[in-house]
């Protein structure tokens, strides 16, 4: 079955650190290149990470910039977000994605169910 | 790197066709024939309907088209129907490996 499913989400304190999974299945996991898209309560969409099929490379938004650390394991088909010194406003659900098909890039096709982060005292 | 600017609600009647637009400036929409458009019905994740401008992928009804002029994308549903009430959003690539959201339109139904 081809999915993604994250974890890890939970009640976090502010200043605290928190890393997420996305657990990958049913497709070559190794040659997609994979995002983290996160969600704040009644809000939009926000692009946060990429890491490159083979880990070579990651880039950040700048609202992330410093805090966050994403990376895969490619012997268990899983991509991870390492955030530290949460903020109140990185409340948010969290969703991986895989970038792209086998023909083509530069959009998220397949999507987690996320999990959701709540930054509070 | 500010989101892509779309209104925040449109509406329409059964069978009639709507348009979303989705502005942005010439280093993100203008710049690349890269826009995707998402729509996520409530509680669930966010679901790829149109990549390349005016790509659909398998499956995605041919009632959903998209479009690009200038710094503004467009995204039209003819022949709407009740499943396509939900939040819509657009995306660019915005170079160097980054991505910009737009802000997203709740479409209506009526």
């Amino acid at each position: 079955q081809v999915q993604l499913v994250e974890s890890g989400g939970g009640v976090v304190q502010p200043g605290r650190s928190v890393r997420l999974s996305c657990a990958a299945s049913g497709f070559p996991f190794n040659t997609y290149s994979m995002h983290w898209v996160r969600q704040a309560p009644g809000k939009g969409l926000e692009w946060v990470a990429i890491i490159s099929y083979d880990g070579s490379f990651q880039f950040y938004a700048d609202s992330v910039k410093g805090r966050i650390s994403v990376s895969r394991d490619k012997s268990n088909n899983t991509l991870y977000l390492q955030m530290n010194s949460l903020r109140v406003e990185d409340t948010a659900i969290y969703y991986c994605a895989t970038e792209g098909n086998l023909h083509t890039r530069y959009f998220f096709d397949l999507w987690g169910q996320g999990t959701l982060v709540t930054v509070s005292s | 790197q500010s989101a892509l600017t779309q209104p925040a609600s449109v509406s329409g009647s059964p069978g009639q066709s709507i348009t979303i637009s989705c502005t942005g400036t010439s280093s993100d929409v203008g710049a690349y024939n890269l826009v995707s458009w998402y729509h996520q019905h409530p509680g669930k994740a966010p679901k790829l309907i149109i990549f390349e401008v005016n790509n659909r992928p398998s499956g995605v009804s041919d009632r959903f088209s998209g479009s690009k002029s200038g710094n503004t994308a467009s995204l039209t549903i003819s022949g709407l129907q009740a499943e396509d009430e939900a939040d819509y959003y657009c995306c660019s690539y915005a170079g160097s490996s980054t991505y910009v959201f737009g802000s997203g339109t709740k479409v209506t139904v009526l």
